[in-house]
């Protein structure tokens, strides 16, 4: 079955300092691999995925994150993290697409992230 | 805003009773899916319909259940409700044969059983 892993679940940075937000995933195959942002009292926001081709993507906000099939990992980074980062991040994986119309995502618990000013 | 909505925002009722959440998806988009959200158990997929049919079952109790109609849009019942049931409730939608795989989802509704 696959899973996710989120190792941390609190992170606190200062405003301007880089940020890294790690996930770690387990699945048979190269997955399908999702960053998702909440703020508080919104729904969730996609920031970025992964597909295949360049293991460096590039998403909103300033944010990119890197597939590292020998490591499981799809971590995410922002080099200078902006005081309306405070968020919660969520981390997921999916099977690669079919085409059936089914496409179902698992997620992790989440990285609340809090930003000093 | 992700075009997805969810109505209502915020739903209270007391144990043993029942409440409907409804869902409109993108335009366009031919899936639907439902998630709660606790701080125990985290984000779980519940259900998800595609053009009016189940396509996927996740940890849905059977106390819940959940219908795609005609126009695309989806609620999901609860009934019989338990302290344990207050969440949040996301809706989020997918496009159709085409391949999109990527959700977006609604502002959500949440959930107190008191």
């Amino acid at each position: 079955a696959q899973s996710v892993t989120q190792p941390d679940i609190h992170i606190t940075v200062s405003e301007g300092a880089s940020l890294e937000l790690r996930c770690n995933y387990s699945y048979g195959a190269t997955p399908y691999l999702f960053w998702y942002v909440q703020s508080p009292g919104q729904g969730l926001q996609l920031l970025l995925k992964y597909f295949s081709g360049d293991t460096l993507v590039q998403g909103i906000k300033g944010f990119e994150a890197e597939f590292k099939r020998s490591q499981s990992s799809f971590n995410l980074r922002k080099p200078s993290v902006h005081w309306s980062d405070a968020a919660e991040y969520f981390c997921a994986v999916g099977p690669p697409y079919s085409g059936a119309g089914s496409y179902q995502l698992t997620f992790g618990k989440g990285t609340k992230l809090s930003v000093i000013p | 805003d992700s075009g997805v909505t969810q109505t209502p925002k915020h739903l209270i009722t007391a144990t043993g009773q029942r409440v409907t959440l409804r869902c409109s998806p993108r335009s366009g988009d031919l899936s639907v899916y439902w998630y709660q959200q606790s701080l125990d158990q985290g984000l779980q997929f519940l259900i998800q319909y595609y053009n009016g049919e189940e396509r996927a079952k996740g940890n849905i109790l059977e106390r819940f259940s959940a219908q795609q109609f005609p126009d695309l849009h989806s609620e999901l019942n609860l009934s019989s409700l338990e302290l344990g049931d207050s969440a949040l409730y996301f809706c989020a939608s997918s496009g159709g044969a085409s391949g999109s795989h990527e959700q977006y989802f609604g502002p959500g509704t949440r959930l107190t059983v008191t």
